[in-house]
């Protein structure tokens, strides 16, 4: 079984400034994957970073990075040089090798101010 | 690529009728996933199929619910007697089995019980 929690429901960053979304989870299997999705108002969710659980080294996807820290559960997501396409609803989910299925937090409504 | 279709878009129907959702993933996907989404929350887990085999199904499917993907290609999910609590954005997501196993996701079904 799987929880997420986003403690932050909504957040806001002027454009070209760096925002910080947090994460954190439980999961009962000792592998597994963790992403960041982002769900634009009216769209489709679309992938913005992942993470394998088994590596140390933070992944980075462009101006995307992640903090992850195992030992916490804690999987933050770094935005750097916001730009108004980054207005979204971001969610937070791992992913288990066994169970395959996505659990999502309750998402993280980001808005990037002009 | 055309990526993950859904049909249709929208849906209204009244309390009691039964409705249809047609999901086509990414072709060369053998697994396919149905979450549902609810106003201002994170998508739940619904179903999932490798090719044609229903693997998993989650307690929030109740038996008014059904999911089929015959030949392992698109996939349907139908809703008996729908009830005003079906209401919900029912979204398809398709994957590759191996490694980090990203899921795509499609433009959902946006479903209204009057």
């Amino acid at each position: 079984a799987q929880t997420v929690t986003q403690s932050q429901p909504e957040m806001s960053v002027q454009e070209a400034e760096t925002v910080t979304l947090s994460c954190t989870y439980d999961t009962s299997e000792n592998n597994y994957y963790l992403f960041w999705y982002k769900q634009p108002p009216s769209r489709q969710m679309i992938l913005v970073i992942r993470q394998e659980a088994y590596k140390q080294q933070n992944a980075t996807e462009n101006r995307f990075s992640v903090n992850f820290q195992k030992a916490a559960k804690s999987f933050s997501l770094k935005i750097s040089d916001s730009q108004l396409g980054d207005t979204a609803m971001y969610f937070c989910a791992p992913q288990g090798f066994s169970a395959r299925q996505l659990t999502f937090g309750s998402g993280t409504q980001l808005t990037v101010l002009p | 690529d055309t990526g993950v279709s859904q049909d249709p878009r929208h849906k209204i129907t009244k309390r009691g009728q039964n409705v249809t959702f047609r999901c086509d993933p990414i072709s060369e996907h053998n697994r396919l996933y149905w979450y549902r989404q609810t106003l201002g929350q994170g998508p739940e887990f619904l179903t999932y199929f490798q090719n044609e085999a229903q693997l998993e199904k989650s307690r929030l499917l109740s038996d008014r619910f059904s999911a089929e993907r015959p030949k392992g290609s698109f996939s349907t999910l139908e809703i008996q007697r729908t009830e005003q609590g079906d209401s919900a954005m029912y979204l398809c997501a398709s994957s590759f089995s191996a490694g980090a196993e990203t899921q795509y996701f499609g433009p959902g079904t946006r479903l209204l019980v009057l």
